[in-house]
């Protein structure tokens, strides 16, 4: 079955750091990426997606690319802000209408 | 305005007691879904539905039940909460089609068992 892999956390990175959190997935088809973001006590908030190989997402400084030769679908930011601190979820939807998820990264930025 | 709506935020219940959170949304999707999510933990999928079609994981306790009466709204029913139940529940949202959808989620139920 589908399933995705994530970087286990939590990650510490001071402010202006540069981010990285690594997201695998294993599919029987062609699934679409996502990355979603939980801030404490609140539901999940889509961050970016993409739904084909060598596609780039990319929403608010964050970037992640569609890599089908490695299925990675890693998370970059060049410039972490405290506000960035939250947890970062990994996940994947293909044609059976599911979501999976990775088990999620916590992201503490400090100032 | 909110378009995933779960009522209410937080639910305390007895130790098998029965228990049922609600969802609603306004997007008109054809896809809802419950996820549990313990702390520190991903969501973990328990069902879904497309239009009326129910879809259980293999791996959902049948204590856990849903319905979903019409389009708006969805209903996760816990028949007897144990102490393991206590989570967050996440409803969320997605439209039919191929892949590359996205699903739109409500703030969340938090359950605490008692």
């Amino acid at each position: 079955g589908n399933s995705v892999t994530q970087m286990e956390g939590p990650v510490t990175l001071s402010e202006e750091a540069f981010l990285t959190i690594n997201c695998t997935y294993t599919a029987t088809g062609y699934p679409s990426l996502f990355w979603y973001v939980q801030y404490p006590g609140e539901g999940l908030q889509l961050l970016l997606k993409a739904t084909k190989a060598d596609d780039k997402g990319s929403n608010k400084g964050f970037e992640a690319t569609y890599r089908k030769e490695t299925t990675s679908f890693h998370l970059e930011k060049g410039s972490v802000q405290v506000s960035d601190s939250a947890v970062y979820f990994c996940a994947l939807s293909d044609l059976g209408n599911d979501m999976r998820f990775g088990a999620g990264t916590r992201l503490t930025v400090k100032p | 305005d909110a378009m995933v709506i779960q009522n209410p935020r937080y639910q305390v219940t007895q130790f098998g007691k029965p228990v049922t959170l609600s969802c609603s949304q306004t997007l008109n999707h054809n896809v809802m879904y419950w996820y549990q999510q313990k702390s520190s933990q991903a969501p973990k999928l328990l069902f879904h539905y497309y239009d009326k079609d129910f879809n259980n994981e293999a791996d959902t306790p049948d204590n856990f039940q849903s319905r979903r009466p019409n389009t708006s709204f969805c209903f996760l029913d816990i028949r007897s909460p144990g102490l393991g139940d206590a989570a967050m529940y996440l409803c969320a949202t997605s439209s039919t089609g191929t892949g590359g959808k996205r699903a739109f989620f409500g703030q969340g139920t938090r359950l605490t068992v008692v």
